[in-house]
């Protein structure tokens, strides 16, 4: 089993919409969770993470941990086209190994 | 301040040969880790450098090999190409102290296709 399992996707969506992004952990001693975001031919850039339980809030993303079920999640609100990426959850293992979701590919259209 | 630098971006080599990655970390940053991106696998960590020394090691086979210089420069080689190391090879550097280790700087990566 992998530490953190990531819905493929891809994801199509209407510009405006509200995306759902989704993730699984499989260790309950993991308690910091981000949200990566690579654009198509560029590295991946940390959107936002968050400690333990809870809801994060970044302007039109939101990050909610359930550490009852083991699952993250990425809300994006008023999504845009420039919102078109692979998304990718991770979490930090021992020393600086991340454990990193496969990703979703989500596609805005305008 | 100037990003992650990775060198070269694409290359192509038949299988058997090796190749040698370059990765000019952030300034400052003494951590510098190595991933593997592939479509059905995602990110998988190879090895992380701070200062000089290999800190941490994922599960590839020892053909894939790295280290890290005193100015924080890190090289990555594979030697003995097989058609599965086609892949894209990120470097990310971090200040690599503390828990969690902060953020994760990436380059855009050098993509490897193994013929």
């Amino acid at each position: 089993q992998k530490e953190v399992e990531q819905d493929p996707g891809p994801l199509s969506v209407p510009e405006g919409a509200i995306v759902s992004l989704n993730c699984t952990y499989s260790n309950s001693a993991f308690q910091y969770f981000m949200w990566y975001r690579q654009y198509s031919r560029k590295g991946p850039e940390l959107l936002m993470y968050t400690y333990s339980s809870g809801n994060k809030e970044d302007g039109r993303f939101t990050a909610q941990v359930d550490k009852s079920s083991k699952y993250i999640s990425l809300f994006i609100r008023d999504s845009q086209p420039s919102d078109s990426a692979t998304y990718l959850c991770a979490t930090p293992g021992t020393g600086n190994q991340f454990y990193f979701g496969t990703g979703t590919s989500l596609t805005v259209i305008p | 301040k100037a990003g992650v630098t990775q060198t070269p971006r694409y290359l192509i080599k038949t299988r058997g040969q090796q190749v040698t990655l370059s990765c000019s970390p952030i300034s400052g940053h003494r951590s510098v880790s190595w991933y593997q991106q592939t479509p059905g696998q995602g990110l998988q960590f190879l090895f992380e450098y701070f200062s000089e020394t290999q800190r941490n090691k994922g599960n590839f086979p020892g053909r894939f090999s790295g280290r890290q210089f005193s100015n924080s420069r890190s090289e990555m080689n594979v030697s003995t190409l097989e058609l599965g190391d086609s892949a894209l090879y990120l470097c990310a550097s971090s200040l690599g102290h503390g828990y969690p280790t902060g953020e994760l700087f990436f380059g855009e990566g050098s993509r490897l296709t193994v013929l």
